[in-house]
C-alpha cells in the first residue's frame, strides 16, 4: 500500500488564485481529514469527511472547500488563497474501526 | 532525563538517557490520546495512544502516563537515540466528536551525541 499520498509537495500562488491540494488513500479508510500546520504550532483541523458524500467542518474552515465523491480521493480547493492560507497541509485517513490516523507527506504552500 | 512542559519547546538529552516529554490537555471529556513523531519535513508519524480507561501503556522502548486527575499526559522514551530526535505531539479527541483530534503546540526533542 502506498498509504495517504499528498500532491504537490510544493506549490506558490498569488493572492486571489484558486488551487486544489490531492489527496488520496488506498486503505479503504472511511475517515479522511485535512490539517494545517503553522510554525511554532500543533495541527489545526480544516474539513473533515466520515465517508463518501460526508464532509464536515473542523475547526478553521474557513476560505477552504472540499469534497468526497469516492473513498479514496479528499482534494481540499482553495478558492481565492489569501497570504493567511500559507502554511503546512496534511492530509490524514483511517478506519472507523481504530482511532489510528495515518499522515500524508504533506503540501507546503505559499501564497504572495 | 529532564522532563518539561510544552511552554518549554526543546527538550535536549544525552544519547542513551531517558526522555520525559510532558503535555497537559485541555478537556476532562477527552478520552482517548495519542502521540505523535513529527521529522522534519513529514508528517506526524503514530506512536502510542491511550484510552481514558487506562493510566499506563507500554510500546516497544516508548510508555505514555495518563493522569487524569490533573488532565496530564506525558511520553516515556528509554535509551534516547539519535533518530528520536524530533518534534513529539500529544493530541486528544474533542468532546463533540470522535474524529476530531486537537493536537498540542509539540515539544522538540533533540539527542545529544
Amino acid at each position: 500500500n502506498a498509504g495517504v499520498t499528498q500532491t504537490p509537495k510544493f506549490q506558490v500562488l498569488k493572492t486571489g488564485q484558486s488551487m486544489t491540494l490531492q489527496c488520496a488513500q488506498d486503505m479503504n479508510h472511511e475517515y479522511m481529514s485535512w490539517y494545517r500546520q503553522d510554525p511554532g504550532m500543533g495541527l489545526r483541523l480544516i474539513h473533515y469527511s466520515v465517508g463518501a458524500g460526508i464532509t464536515d467542518q473542523g475547526e478553521v474552515p474557513n476560505g477552504y472547500n472540499v469534497s468526497r465523491s469516492t473513498t479514496e480521493d479528499f482534494p481540499l480547493r482553495l478558492l481565492s488563497a489569501a497570504p493567511s492560507q500559507t502554511s503546512v497541509y496534511f492530509c490524514a485517513s483511517r478506519t472507523m474501526k481504530t482511532d489510528t490516523q495515518y499522515f500524508g507527506p504533506g503540501t507546503r504552500l505559499t501564497v504572495l | 532525563g529532564e522532563s518539561v512542559g510544552l511552554h518549554l519547546p526543546t527538550l535536549s538529552v544525552q544519547e542513551g538517557d531517558n526522555s520525559i516529554i510532558n503535555c497537559a490537555y485541555s478537556n476532562s471529556a477527552s478520552d482517548y490520546f495519542i502521540w505523535y513523531k513529527q521529522e522534519s519535513g513529514k508528517g506526524p508519524q503514530f506512536i502510542i495512544d491511550i484510552r481514558s480507561n487506562m493510566d499506563k501503556r507500554q510500546g516497544q522502548r516508548v510508555t505514555v502516563l495518563l493522569n487524569k486527575t490533573v488532565k496530564h499526559l506525558s511520553l516515556q522514551i528509554a535509551a534516547t537515540q539519535p533518530g528520536d530526535s524530533a518534534v513529539y505531539f500529544c493530541a486528544e479527541n474533542s468532546q463533540d466528536s470522535s474524529y476530531k483530534l486537537i493536537f498540542g503546540s509539540g515539544t522538540r526533542l533533540l539527542v545529544r551525541p
